[in-house]
């Protein structure tokens, strides 16, 4: 059974810039979360997917968005990169609403 | 909306056993899930509670109380790996359909 896997492992940017961060979901799981942990705070919720459509989404601006592809697979895309974007990014998957398992999380860092 | 509230840090001796309390306010209740993350880590799943009552796996034991809007996590025969940071999350329900909401962790410090 393959786990989440999430690339890249680490990734600078600057102000302004645009990121698309990617993520693979542990076999036989259909819905992938995405979360921001910023140093010292727990997950923040950012949306979910499921059957390639949005299916929740927390308090983040519209720059923030995402993709799933029909192997399940997701992507994370955000313009207009600001410092306060600097975080954690971390990819879960799961069966439905079931146990979410999170990849390694992508280390972004904007300049 | 859900709030929820856990200590930020608890210090305990190796060996020992520790309690991590969790409190949450929530609109619409679908479980609640205890991870483990150690420091520049993934969360772990540690364990998982919808019905009241206490799961035991291993040295962890949760706990919930649904009326009480209360868990807890009870880690036993502490061992130096168990430092780490303990994430509390509410699964919801309806508007926020299959939405984890975490809380900001407690940092566990195991000693000699």
């Amino acid at each position: 059974e393959t786990g989440v896997t999430q690339s890249p492992t680490h990734l600078i940017k600057t102000r302004g810039q645009q990121v698309t961060l990617r993520c693979s979901s542990q076999s036989g799981h259909n819905t992938v979360s995405w979360y921001q942990q910023a140093l010292g705070q727990g997950p923040q919720f950012i949306f979910q997917y499921y059957r390639e459509e949005e299916n929740g989404r927390g308090n983040f601006p519209p720059r923030f968005s995402g993709l799933q592809f029909p192997n399940y697979s997701s992507e994370l895309n955000v313009n207009a990169l600001e410092l306060d974007d600097s975080a954690l990014y971390l990819c879960a998957s799961s069966l439905y609403t079931d146990t979410q398992y999170f990849g390694p999380g992508t280390r972004l860092t904007v300049l | 909306g859900q709030n929820i509230d856990q200590p930020t840090e608890m210090t305990a001796t190796e060996g020992a056993i520790v309690q991590i309390n969790c409190t949450y306010q929530t609109s619409g209740f679908n479980g609640l899930f205890w991870y483990q993350q150690h420091a520049g880590e993934a969360p772990t799943f540690l364990s998982y509670n919808v019905l009241d009552g206490l799961e035991e796996k291993g040295r962890f034991s949760s706990f919930l109380s649904r009326s009480k809007g209360y868990s807890y996590l009870l880690l036993k025969e502490l061992q130096m790996k168990d430092s780490a940071s303990y994430l509390c999350a509410v699964r919801g329900t309806t508007d926020s359909w299959g939405k984890f909401q975490f809380g900001a962790g407690t940092q566990v410090v195991v000693t000699p």
